[in-house]
């Protein structure tokens, strides 16, 4: 099961940021959290990751709490391409686990002109 | 383009049949993923393959089997087809066997009648 709470859909206005929120309050501390996106039907597209401090990459910004229990996906000037589901993801590979991704149901975000 | 290929793009058989999706990962990727997308179960992980061995396995049904060959690209068999295995199946890969950043090809969408 999938280890984190997204809402199921989200709708942002066009230019605007769009913030995007993830629950998992049970990560435990060599868990990074992990955000992809699917545009409708295509594969999954992986946008950012973090541990604990707070990411920026030329797709979006990452910003977890102090106490990693939750955090947001922040694309900073929203476009209509990026409609599509984002799935948040909490995943490790200490001590060599066979663990893999998991994606739950994701929050589709739907940009508006 | 994420440098994944996969074929066919659509395949239509029959209840019963036996199907063969193949893969060709990135340049210089060793790991390979499929994953199925139906649309009530979601992303599933499927099996992962590196450099040659089976790596982990996840909700495989024993009527499908998965190889990847010496030249790292890698063929997904569904046999004995039922109507429930119409789904999108991706193919991801990734430069190690700890999965982190996958890149996914756009898939195979199979559809039994």
């Amino acid at each position: 099961d999938a280890k984190t709470t997204q809402p199921p859909s989200m709708d942002c206005a066009e230019g605007r940021a769009a913030n995007l929120p993830c629950n998992h309050s049970t990560i435990s501390g060599n868990e990074y959290v992990y955000w992809y996106r699917q545009i409708h039907s295509q594969g999954p597209q992986y946008i950012i990751h973090g541990l604990k401090n707070n990411e920026t990459n030329e797709m979006a910004s990452l910003i977890i709490t102090e106490d990693r229990k939750s955090s947001t996906l922040i694309l900073p000037h929203a476009t209509l391409r990026d409609t599509a589901v984002y799935y948040c993801i909490v995943y490790t590979n200490y001590g060599g686990s066979q663990g893999n991704l998991i994606f739950g149901k994701g929050t589709k975000l739907s940009v508006k002109p | 383009d994420s440098g994944v290929t996969q074929t066919p793009k659509h395949l239509i058989t029959a209840t019963g049949q036996r199907v063969t999706l193949r893969c060709s990962p990135r340049s210089g990727d060793l790991s390979v993923y499929w994953y199925q997308q139906s649309l009530d179960q979601g992303l599933q992980f499927l099996i992962q393959y590196y450099n040659g061995e089976e790596r982990a396995k996840g909700n495989i049904l024993e009527r499908f089997s998965a190889q990847q060959f010496p030249d790292l690209h890698s063929e997904l068999n569904l046999s004995s087809l039922e109507l429930g295995d119409s789904a999108l199946y991706f193919c991801a890969s990734s430069v190690e066997a700890t999965n982190e950043k996958l890149f996914f090809g756009s898939g195979t969408q199979l559809s039994v009648l």
